[in-house]
């Protein structure tokens, strides 16, 4: 089983231009998820599906949209990257939007805006 | 605003000791807590699920504890071995939405 998958696992982008990060999971789970990891702060939640069809905005969303295209793939969108946004994204799933399961993380994009 | 804190400071122990991490949370009263191990360059994996009525969880050499008068949840890892050295982040639900909140990690060294 592959898990979760992410591409690309790097990306440098120069301020204004769009990149969609994608994600894909083959554990039939329900719940998808899109979180930030900066250096000192932490996961920061983005967006999330908590089943296919629907999507909520997570702590940080502003500068992002989402697509849940299917019940394995949840794409993160950025229209016109900005500096703020470098940083390491992560997606995961989980087999139910509860937080009483544990979640599945991808290996990450890391993203430089320049 | 709901917090979830960790020891920022990494903790640096003699291999075959007992490591414990600390996790506090703040004006949320989680119904659960999960921890998590993060390798450099990989992403956080899931170890450990514990509920508010359970006090103890244990998995291995594993072991959490939830202490909800304190506010707080702590991880054991018992004879901790080099391989153990890793950042581990703590993540519980803090309202009543489908959110889970991460701590922002402690680092686990440990010397052979």
């Amino acid at each position: 089983n592959a898990g979760v998958t992410q591409t690309p696992k790097f990306q440098v982008l120069k301020t204004g231009q769009s990149m969609t990060l994608q994600c894909a999971q083959d554990m039939n789970h329900n719940s998808m998820y899109w979180y930030r990891q900066d250096p000192g702060m932490g996961l920061r939640l983005i967006y999330y599906s908590a089943s296919e069809g629907t999507t909520d905005k997570g702590e940080v969303p502003n500068g992002y949209n989402v697509s849940r295209l299917n019940k394995r793939e949840f794409s993160l969108r950025l229209e016109s990257a900005a500096p703020s946004q470098t940083s390491v994204y992560f997606c995961a799933s989980s087999q139910g939007h509860s937080w009483s399961y544990g979640y599945t993380f991808g290996s990450g994009t890391r993203l430089t805006v320049v | 605003s709901q917090k979830i804190e960790q020891n920022s400071e990494a903790l640096n122990i003699q291999e075959g000791k007992t490591a414990t991490l600390t996790c506090n949370y703040t004006n949320y009263s989680p119904a659960y807590l999960q921890w998590y191990r993060q390798d450099p360059g990989r992403g956080p994996v899931f170890l450990l699920l514990i509920r508010e009525n359970e006090k103890e969880k244990r998995k291995e050499r594993l072991k959490v504890t939830f202490d909800t008068t304190l506010k707080q949840s702590l991880f054991h890892i018992t004879a901790s071995q080099p391989a153990d050295s890793a950042t581990y982040l703590c993540a519980a639900q803090m309202d009543s939405s489908y959110k889970l909140i991460f701590g922002s990690g402690t680092r686990l060294l440990v010397r052979p």
